[in-house]
């Protein structure tokens, strides 16, 4: 059940593009997205129900396609402090039940 | 300030002691979770709680205790029954714990077995 992220690591120069994927093999309501800085906490970025939506978090967008069970973190124009592990959180069931984590992607921006 | 601690931030421990880790939020959430982060491993959920005086087991719930007497504290015991206890922990919550509201981390506990 737990989501698939892709790719594992990326390494990008400043003002470069990345797009990190997260695919599930069950049905999504939701899709959550985090970052988390070495030795730090996640940090929450967004929430994408089903439907389909697009959001924006400054120049750091995603998609979520419910047909395809799939989510896109867009990442645009990319600055030394988007650095690190990005994780995809889905639901695990229909109920109110804890997220399951993808296993991260490692982003690392350099100069 | 909202939020939610986590104390010590490291922590030394002998083999075949139990240790319990702190959590406490202020954000009067009332689901709150655990998760053990090892490398190249994700978050992975040890127990959780959506109402005091009630948890349940997550998927590696195995060496771990937790208890749930008021909202705000969560704490987690690691026994010496966990045979690999060495890694970053997290506390989270969420104000309902619905599948829409958005979960937030403590600083994280990091253990280490001497």
């Amino acid at each position: 059940q737990q989501p698939v992220q892709s790719p594992q690591a990326v390494i990008l120069r400043e003002g470069e593009d990345a797009v990190i994927n997260c695919s599930s093999s069950k049905a999504l309501y939701s899709v959550h997205w985090y970052r988390q800085k070495h030795g730090e906490a996640p940090v929450f970025l967004m929430i994408l129900l089903k439907g389909g939506e697009q959001k924006g978090h400054d120049k750091i967008s995603a998609s979520f396609n419910e047909k395809k069970q799939q989510s896109s973190l867009y990442l645009t124009a990319s600055q030394l402090s988007y650095s690190g592990t990005y994780f995809c959180g889905t639901e695990r069931n229909s109920g109110n039940t804890p997220l399951v984590f993808g296993k991260g992607t490692r982003l690392s921006v350099i100069a | 300030d909202g939020g939610i601690t986590q104390s010590p931030k490291y922590l030394f421990r002998k083999e075949g002691q139990n240790v319990t880790l702190s959590c406490e939020q202020n954000l009067n959430h009332d689901a709150m979770y655990w998760y053990r982060q090892d490398p190249g491993q994700g978050l992975r959920l040890i127990y959780y709680s959506q109402i005091v005086n009630d948890f349940q087991k997550g998927d590696i719930a195995e060496g771990y205790s937790v208890s749930r007497e008021k909202k705000e504290s969560f704490p987690l015991t690691v026994t010496s029954a966990q045979k690999n206890p060495t890694a970053f922990y997290l506390c989270a919550s969420t104000f309902r714990g619905a599948r829409t509201d958005t979960q937030y981390f403590g600083p994280g506990t990091r253990l280490t077995v001497l």
